[in-house]
This record gives C-alpha cells, sequence and structure tokens, in this order.
C-alpha cells in the first residue's frame, strides 16, 4: 500500500533551534510529495512541494525539505525556529497509482519554547 | 487570483438535521476535494469531483454527499448529523486533481 507516515506527532524546538520534522513514504514509483502547514482554526498552506525536478526543494518562510530516495524520506527543515513557526505540519503524497488522491500523514504539531 | 472560499466559516446544528456546505475553487481550477478533519481522526479524504464527476471517495457513510457545478463550485451535503461529524471540513483546489492542492479555510461545524 502506498503511503506516507510522519514520525513523531509532538515535537518541541527551543526559538532559534534547528526544526526537523519527519516524513516517510511508501510507494513503488517516485511520487509527489508535499508539506502543508495549518494554523490554529485556518486550512493548510502549501510550503513546498517536490515534483522530481530536484531533491533539495525549498519553501515559503525559510522551510526546506529533502527527497532521498535511498531512505523514502522527505523530511522537513528549518535552521532556526521561529515562535511564527508554532503550527501543526502535514505531509502529503500523490502518485501516478494513487488515482489522483492525495494522502496526508497525521499531522505533527510544532510547539516552539521561546 | 482569489484562493478557495468556502460557505459558512461556522455553522452550528442539532443531531438528526442536514447541512450544505459550499466551496468556491480558484478560478480554473476543475478538481475540487473534500476533507473532514478531527483531533482524534486527523485528515480524512471524502471526495473528489473532476468536471462535475465524482472521481474518487473516501470511506464515509452515504450521508456525506457532494456535487459540482459546471463552474466547478462544489457543495458538500450532509444528512441526518450525528455528534461524530462535528469536525473542520476542508475543500481544496486543483488544477487537474493530480497537481498542488490549494486549500480553502474551512468549514467548522459543530453538532449538538
Amino acid at each position: 500500500a502506498q503511503s506516507v507516515t510522519q514520525l513523531g506527532s509532538h515535537v518541541s524546538v527551543s526559538e532559534g533551534a534547528l526544526v526537523l520534522l519527519r516524513c516517510n513514504y511508501s510507494s513503488s514509483v517516485p511520487p509527489y510529495l508535499f508539506w502543508y502547514v495549518q494554523y490554529p482554526n485556518q486550512g493548510l498552506q502549501l510550503l513546498l512541494k517536490y515534483t522530481s525536478a530536484a531533491t533539495l526543494v525549498k519553501g515559503i518562510n525559510g522551510f526546506e525539505a529533502e527527497f532521498k530516495k535511498s531512505e523514502t524520506s522527505f523530511h522537513l527543515t528549518k535552521p532556526s525556529a521561529h515562535m511564527s513557526d508554532a503550527a501543526e505540519y502535514f505531509c502529503a503524497f500523490y502518485s501516478p497509482n494513487t488515482g489522483n488522491q492525495f494522502y496526508f500523514g497525521t499531522g505533527t504539531s510544532l510547539t516552539v519554547i521561546p | 487570483k482569489a484562493g478557495v472560499t468556502q460557505t459558512p466559516r461556522y455553522l452550528i446544528k442539532t443531531r438528526g438535521q442536514q447541512v450544505t456546505l459550499s466551496c468556491s475553487p480558484i478560478s480554473g481550477h476543475r478538481s475540487v476535494s473534500w476533507y473532514q478533519q478531527t483531533p482524534g481522526q486527523g485528515l480524512q479524504f471524502l471526495f473528489e469531483y473532476f468536471s462535475e464527476t465524482q472521481r474518487n471517495k473516501g470511506n464515509f457513510p452515504g450521508r456525506f454527499s457532494g456535487r459540482q457545478f459546471s463552474n466547478s463550485r462544489s457543495e458538500m451535503n450532509v444528512s441526518t448529523l450525528e455528534l461524530g461529524d462535528s469536525a473542520l471540513y476542508l475543500c481544496a483546489s486543483s488544477s487537474l486533481g493530480a497537481d498542488t492542492q490549494y486549500f480553502g479555510p474551512g468549514t467548522r461545524l459543530t453538532v449538538l
């Protein structure tokens, strides 16, 4: 079965520290991968997406993610956390084999400690 | 371009009632997907419409239905509401369905 898994439902970092949110996918063909962010009582906002053009993808707000086929991972990072980064983050997966359906991870709640 | 809009933003209903939610996609987008988001279950896919046809459907009971109009606007209907239907309902649009999904702000449904 093709899917995406987010490791760690809650992550806490200190302001200024590295942010690392983990996402692994399962797919028999190269997928499209996305990271979305959700602030309280809002919809999901696209942070970045991987579509095979480059393995290191830069997104908005200083976030980036690296596609590693050998590890089937697409982890999200940011060098220095800011208080405004506190939100829920979702990894999403799409592949041609999933019938035009997106699959979302269960989400990771990021807390930034001042 | 205007983003995805959803109306209403908040809704309070009682058990047994029915509700209709509306979603207007980004101009030019022909695919609209609906998701239910709850604290316990996360994001769950309801269905996707493309050019007025339901193309994909998640594992929800028949009480949940939808449709899409010729202008790509979509509605979702939930009949015989249950307490467990309380959730944030999110709509997302994309140009071809196999592309980036752009989300609306959601409709917060509370069933009493």
